[in-house]
C-alpha cells in the first residue's frame, strides 16, 4: 500500500515569491493535515480536513497561506508571498477519520528554503 | 505551559543496549492519547506506539515499549536491544479528547538518539 506523497521533495524561492505544496494520502483516508516543521521543533498543526472540509485551520496565517483540498483526496498548500521566516520542512499526514481513527501517517515533507 | 515536554535533546546507547527516551506531559482532560513517533534524517516521521489515557497495560511493539505513568503524567519510551538503525529524532505527542476522533497532535520537541557500534 502506497503511503502519503508529497511533491516536490525540496524548494527554494526568494522571498515574496509564491510556492505550493501537494500531498496525496493513503487511500481511504478522510482525514488530512499540514503540518510544519521548524528547524530542531516538533511539527506544529496548520491546517486539518475531514473529506474536503477544513474542520480546523485556526493555527494557519490566513493573510499568506491558503489551501484546499478539492475531492476530499489530493491537497495543496500555498503559501504567497513567502517570507524569509517561512523556511521549514511542511509535513503532511492523513489518517481514516472517523471511530477508529488513532495515529497519523506522514508523508516525507517538503524542505523550503526562502532566501 | 509546555503540553509535552522532552527533556533529552540528545542521547547516546551502545548497540544492543536499552535506552529509555523521556516524555512528560500536561493535559486536563481524562480521555487523551500518547504517540510516539520516530523520524529518520530522510524526514519522514513513522509512527511507533500508541498508548490511550484508559489503558490499564503499558503498550507493546516489537522492541518498544511506552512506561506509562499516568499519576506520573509521563509516558516514556524504552527501546530495548538498539541497533544501528535506531539512530533518529523521536518525538513524543499528545492528541486530547475521545479516542476516535481525529485532532490534532501535539508534539515535544524531540530527542535525537545516537546507537554507537
Amino acid at each position: 500500500e502506497a503511503g502519503v506523497v508529497q511533491s516536490p521533495r525540496y524548494k527554494i524561492i526568494e522571498k515574496k515569491q509564491p510556492v505550493a505544496f501537494w500531498c496525496n494520502p493513503i487511500s481511504g483516508h478522510n482525514t488530512l493535515y499540514w503540518y510544519r516543521q521548524n528547524l530542531g521543533q516538533g511539527p506544529e498543526l496548520l491546517i486539518r480536513y475531514e473529506n474536503e472540509e477544513a474542520v480546523d485551520d485556526s493555527q494557519l496565517p490566513k493573510d499568506r497561506f491558503s489551501a484546499e483540498r478539492l475531492k476530499g483526496v489530493d491537497s495543496t498548500l500555498k503559501i504567497q508571498p513567502a517570507e524569509l521566516g517561512d523556511s521549514a520542512v511542511y509535513l503532511c499526514a492523513s489518517s481514516l477519520g472517523g471511530a477508529g481513527d488513532r495515529e497519523q501517517y506522514f508523508g516525507p515533507g517538503t524542505r523550503l528554503t526562502v532566501t | 505551559a509546555q503540553k509535552i515536554t522532552q527533556t533529552q535533546p540528545g542521547m547516546f546507547v551502545q548497540e544492543k543496549e536499552a535506552v529509555t527516551l523521556d516524555c512528560t506531559y500536561d493535559t486536563s482532560d481524562q480521555s487523551y492519547g500518547l504517540f510516539w513517533y520516530k523520524q529518520p534524517s530522510s524526514g519522514e516521521m513513522i509512527f511507533l506506539i500508541y498508548q490511550g489515557s484508559y489503558d490499564e497495560q503499558n503498550a507493546t511493539e516489537g522492541r518498544y515499549s511506552l512506561n506509562f505513568q499516568k499519576a506520573r503524567k509521563s509516558a516514556n519510551l524504552v527501546i530495548s536491544a538498539s541497533q544501528l538503525g535506531d539512530s533518529a529524532m523521536y518525538f513524543c505527542a499528545m492528541r486530547e479528547g475521545f479516542s476516535g476522533s481525529a485532532r490534532q497532535l501535539t508534539f515535544g520537541s524531540g530527542t535525537q538518539l545516537t546507537v554507537l557500534p
